[in-house]
């Protein structure tokens, strides 16, 4: 099974940088990813690993190590718009050994920017 | 511009009876969709693979019979609730997988259920 843990609220300053962690027991995974969800609105994809690794993508930056079983999502230049909830999620292997297109979500952290 | 879209964004419904969701990918098809489910605070929780020409597969733990997914198109996935109760009011989202490499889901702006 697959098991994501992240903390519920994080609380930062307008321009500030803050680190999202993702922790998790799973029994192999093919990547894991980022979503950001506003208060009543559709997940969007922000950052994807597949390797270990950092990845950026402008002010956002992902970190994946498998043998420590974490990642991170960095968030930097704090913006009142980046207020959201950000999901871990991993792409579980198939029951046959292939990558599942489904998504396991971690538990979700709770994002207030504050000016 | 949305890629995949739900319908409707809100229902509000007499418990006892069901209601329809529909999920379509608007430029693409898709032969697998994703139904989850979000309650107030929680995280998503992932009900069933929809898949085209053969039946859903359902995550432990939820009812088939409840939930009935049927993929009638290659952009086309509806989610039944059968006999609605209050406990089943709920956020539910569709996704769809686009071929890229990396993660990427596509997902449906979200059904708003409420059983009264």
């Amino acid at each position: 099974g697959q098991s994501l843990e992240q903390p519920s609220e994080v609380t930062a300053v307008e321009g500030a940088i803050v680190q999202i962690n993702c922790t998790y027991q799973t029994s192999g995974f093919y990547g894991l990813s980022w979503y950001q969800q506003h208060d009543g609105g559709a997940p969007t994809f922000l950052s994807y690993n597949g390797l270990d690794g950092l990845e950026e993508t402008g002010r956002f930056s992902s970190f994946l190590s498998r043998s420590d079983s974490y990642g991170y999502l960095l968030l930097q230049e704090l913006q009142m718009k980046d207020s959201a909830s950000y999901f871990c999620a991993v792409r579980p292997w198939g029951r046959y050994g292939g990558a599942t297109n489904k998504l396991i979500f971690g538990t979700g952290t709770l994002l207030a920017v504050q000016p | 511009g949305a890629v995949v879209s739900q319908h409707p964004s809100w229902v509000i419904c007499k418990s006892g009876t069901s209601v329809k969701i529909e999920c379509r990918s608007l430029d693409f098809q898709a032969t697998t969709m994703f139904w989850y489910r979000q309650f107030p605070k929680q995280s998503l929780m992932l009900m069933a693979t929809s898949n085209e020409g053969s039946k859903a597969t359902y995550e432990q733990g939820v009812e088939k019979d409840k939930f009935l997914i049927n993929h009638a198109s290659l952009t086309l996935s509806t989610l039944t609730v059968t006999s609605a109760h209050p406990e089943d009011s709920s956020f539910y989202i569709c996704s769809a997988p686009r071929v890229s490499s990396t993660d990427t889901q596509y997902f449906g702006p979200g059904t708003r259920l409420t059983v009264l």
